[in-house]
């Protein structure tokens, strides 16, 4: 059974600051999406990263994935408001029909 | 303008009751979705359809079921069976749900239901 687990699940920040969102499943996958979501609202696709060392940039996110540790990683550089939300990341199962697994989420607060 | 729709927005239940989400894409697209998602939680898979008069169960799905009579539309009915309803239930889409396709998820703006 493919397990996604993010940490941490809660993360209040200042503004300019920069930090990282931890993303680790427990079987082989090669597909990983990094998804935002505002309150009440519909997740948002931010990322989709395909192979072992991809590496992608958006404005202040970053998103990597290491397959070999079954890890991935969402940095935020020098954090503002706009950024406060629930990020999730969502790992494709191989095994069981190409389906998504999600993790629990992220919610960042950015504080002023 | 393409995307999914998905109504209603709110939906209040009484207990005993069924009731049925709308969900409803205009991308062609042949895959289709249903999560549940509970305060502070992931998502959970309840049913999906890889195409038309064809779905599966997620892990979830005990409560629920669900029809694909056209290619855009994937209803999911909420029966009295599902003893703790009240989630917010979020539709998808992708173009293929095939092993070793590129097949990202679109996703609805969600409908909440609470049970009175």
């Amino acid at each position: 059974e493919l397990k996604v687990e993010q940490n941490p699940l809660f993360l209040s920040m200042q503004e300019g600051k920069n930090y990282t969102i931890y993303c680790n499943y427990s079987t082989t996958s090669d597909r990983l999406y990094w998804y935002r979501q505002d309150p009440g609202k519909s997740l948002e696709s931010l990322f989709v990263l395909l192979s072992n060392g991809a590496v992608k940039q958006e404005g202040r996110l970053m998103a990597s994935l290491d397959t070999k540790a079954r890890l991935s990683t969402l940095h935020i550089t020098a954090a503002v408001h706009d950024l406060s939300a629930t990020y999730f990341c969502a790992v494709v199962n191989n095994n069981a029909g190409n389906m998504l697994t999600f993790g629990g989420g992220t919610r960042l607060m950015v504080k002023p | 303008d393409g995307g999914i729709t998905q109504s209603p927005k709110y939906l209040f239940r009484k207990e005993g009751q069924n009731v049925t989400l709308s969900c409803e894409q205009n991308l062609n697209h042949d895959a289709m979705y249903w999560y549940r998602q509970d305060p502070g939680q992931g998502l959970r898979l309840i049913y999906y359809s890889q195409i038309v008069n064809d779905f599966q169960k997620g892990d979830i799905a005990e409560g629920y079921s669900v029809s694909r009579e056209k290619k855009e539309s994937f209803p999911l009915t909420v029966t009295s069976a599902q003893k703790n309803p009240t989630a917010f239930y979020l539709c998808a889409s992708s173009r293929t749900s095939l092993v070793g396709s590129y097949n990202e998820q679109f996703f609805g703006p969600g409908t909440r239901l609470t049970v009175l």
